[in-house]
């Protein structure tokens, strides 16, 4: 168990729909990445959040957006789907930002779209 | 733009071989990291390596690093069947320290 947390692990919803994916991370880390992982794309960063602040974005689509709260949990919100959206959904955490420090995954959220 | 580029990308061996997985990378980083996946299961770190020629062992694996090479390897040691998974490697850069993440290696071990 890395201790990070995401809920739910399975999800399946319709094409149209919003979703969002919930991510605790490990006690005392501040950062939160989330990574997408499809057959096609392989594993993606989308975005990093450290702190309650947006630090850095990567494959994310413009229907997607994501936010940390003050207790430091994450939020991957996820509107307007496509099948082409179906993929787990990883968040990591880590104790910091800008310094290398390693990271932990969460079981991840299977998200399907129909 | 970071790149990360595994080989193979499928590796079907018999119990008791060895092998090697190959993981290169395009620009400078100080940390590979390598993680073990299983089907629908999440990411499982392996070896985090952090310095030119470092080498890491843990059982039947052991990775190492070449830096000025931008080359990683994961060489697996009288395989058996419970290494069957999907291996991972991955280096951070960038802003954030994000990782950017090979294609992996789906591994089988057949008996």
């Amino acid at each position: 168990d890395s201790g990070v947390t995401q809920t739910p692990k399975h999800l399946i919803t319709a094409t149209g729909q919003r979703v969002t994916l919930r991510c605790s991370p490990r006690s005392g880390d501040l950062s939160v990445y989330w990574y997408q992982q499809s057959l096609d794309q392989g594993l993606q960063f989308l975005i990093h959040y450290y702190n309650g602040e947006e630090r850095a974005k990567g494959n994310i689509l413009e229907r997607f957006s994501a936010q940390q709260f003050p207790d430091l949990h994450s939020e991957l919100n996820l509107s307007s789907l496509e099948l082409g959206d179906s993929a787990l959904y990883f968040c990591a955490s880590s104790l910091s930002w800008g310094r290398a420090t390693e990271a932990f995954f969460g079981q991840g959220t299977r998200l399907t779209v129909v | 733009e970071l790149k990360v580029e595994q080989n193979p990308l499928f590796l079907s061996m018999q119990e008791g071989k060895n092998y090697t997985i190959y993981c290169n990378y395009s620009t400078t980083s100080d940390r590979l990291y390598w993680y073990r996946q299983d089907p629908g299961k999440s990411l499982e770190s392996l070896f985090v390596l952090l310095s030119n020629g470092a080498v890491k062992q843990e059982g039947r694996l052991m990775a190492s690093l070449d830096t000025k090479a931008r080359l990683s390897t994961l060489h697996i040691t009288a395989a058996v069947h419970d290494l069957s998974a999907t291996y991972f490697c991955a280096v951070d850069g960038g802003s954030a320290r994000q990782l950017t993440f090979g294609s992996g290696t789906q591994l089988t071990v057949l008996p």
